[in-house]
């Protein structure tokens, strides 16, 4: 069982919807992110959460909107979505922001029509 | 910007082949090189790393060489097996080990048969 949980695994949504990722890791670690995994395209970071800092990715629409309540649990909350946001959605953890060691879960399948 | 630049995929190779999966960067300083591997339906999973010049990182019979010389890092393995088919991607963190930093390449991949 992984160390990162994301639910739901896949999501099909229309553009005018309101919906939540979770993510929740159990390793104890101090920093999580969410990363947009694309087809044929590098990952992209979209936001990082930390003790020490929170990173935005500038170039992310504000219609993706990230909640850090506690150290376990990461949400990215969508609204109004459009057809090219359909993408796998990587969360992951690391003890801190200090290393490039990244334990991610299996992602969840965005689908917008 | 620092960047990561992979062969394209898909390789497909035969079991017990050879396998070399290129991979440069552009980056300032000395940057930590990573390759993580995805399987199917599977998140990304770091599978090895290493942190300065000349550094070789190797697990599961992989093995990657941080060549600044030629800013490279290359995997490779000696002879794949059927369950090595995933989608391997190439990394850099900046000089101070940034995880919030990482950059990826678009990852290639591997299809290992019978």
């Amino acid at each position: 069982e992984t160390g990162v949980t994301q639910t739901p695994r896949h999501l099909v949504m229309g553009m005018t919807n309101k919906k939540s990722l979770k993510c929740e890791q159990h390793l104890g670690h101090n920093a999580m992110y969410w990363y947009k995994q694309s087809a044929k395209k590098p990952l992209e970071l979209m936001f990082v959460y930390s003790l020490e800092e929170r990173v935005e990715n500038n170039s992310v629409p504000s219609r993706f909107s990230p909640e850090c309540p506690n150290s376990s649990h990461l949400f990215l909350h969508l609204h109004t979505l459009q057809p090219e946001d359909s993408a796998l959605y990587l969360c992951a953890s690391s003890p801190g922001t200090n290393t490039g060691e990244l334990f991610f879960g299996e992602g969840s399948r965005l689908t917008v029509l | 910007g620092d960047s990561v630049t992979q062969m394209e995929g898909p390789v497909t190779l035969s079991e017990e082949a050879f396998l070399t999966i290129n991979c440069t960067y552009t980056a300032t300083g000395y940057p930590s090189l990573f390759w993580y591997v995805q399987y199917p339906g599977e998140g990304l999973q770091l599978l090895l790393k290493a942190t300065k010049a000349d550094d070789k990182g190797s697990n599961k019979g992989f093995e990657a060489t941080y060549r600044k010389e030629t800013t490279s890092f290359h995997l490779e393995k000696g002879s794949v097996q059927v369950s090595d088919s995933a989608v391997y991607f190439c990394a850099l963190s900046p000089s101070t080990g940034t995880a919030s930093k990482l950059t990826f390449g678009t990852g290639t991949r591997l299809q290992v048969t019978l």
